[in-house]
């Protein structure tokens, strides 16, 4: 049974024309993260929710947002495509008790493509 | 800030061979994760290591953590074309709430 969901797998945006990408997951685990992965580079972060508490990394364009508006479901929303941002999105959570995380489960993956 | 590093790049081995991933911290960690991901696949979970000096085995796979938790390495015996993709040693940030991830090493197994 998947346990972290992304829709869709495959994503295909013209430069400029915003995106939205899913994803939800059955752990009821309290984080959620969004990495970016180009080819043959390790995962990105790009920022975090830890429960509510949403956490951007210094370098993570303003081009990206996300929303968390449950336990369940968090999506990255990308306000205005480039060509650099043609990559594999990840989607991972974890269960996190006192501030220290546990495994991260990452889901399969969208990838966008940038026209 | 914290860097994870990883060696070698890349690997290639004749099926059969053995092989070993190394990974360094320039920190003290808490714990080591280790992940396998396929070509076209996403990251999988493989093993969680938190103790300084252990070593955790799942048949041909052997994890270390080393004494001082800043290192760890992967193993593994008579490799097979299975085992190939790209595996990733990640460790907790100074705020122990995400995962700083190596550059991982690329493994090609020649059958």
């Amino acid at each position: 049974d998947a346990m972290v969901i992304q829709n869709p797998r495959y994503q295909v945006t013209q430069f400029g024309k915003p995106v939205t990408l899913s994803c939800s997951q059955t752990l009821n685990h309290n984080v959620m993260y969004w990495y970016q992965q180009k080819s043959s580079q390790a995962p990105k972060l790009l920022f975090h929710y830890y429960d509510k508490d949403f956490n951007n990394e210094a370098d993570t364009p303003d081009n990206f947002q996300s929303r968390r508006p449950n336990t369940s479901f968090c999506f990255l929303d990308i306000r205005s495509p480039g060509l650099g941002d043609a990559a594999m999105y990840l989607c991972a959570t974890s269960r996190a008790d006192s501030g220290e995380t546990d495994t991260q489960y990452f889901g399969p993956g969208t990838r966008l493509t940038v026209l | 800030g914290q860097q994870v590093m990883q060696i070698p790049q890349y690997q290639h081995v004749q099926e059969g061979e053995d092989f070993t991933t190394y990974c360094n911290s320039s920190t003290t960690l808490s714990n080591i994760q280790w992940y396998k991901q396929r070509p076209g696949g996403h990251p999988v979970f493989l093993i969680q290591l938190v103790k300084s000096g252990e070593v955790k085995k799942q048949k041909r796979l052997t994890f270390q953590f080393g004494e001082a938790k800043k290192n760890s390495s992967l193993h593994i015996t008579a490799t097979q074309t299975t085992d190939v993709g790209t595996y990733f040693c990640a460790g907790p940030d100074n705020y122990g709430q995400n995962f700083v991830f190596g550059p991982g090493t690329r493994l090609s197994v020649l059958p």
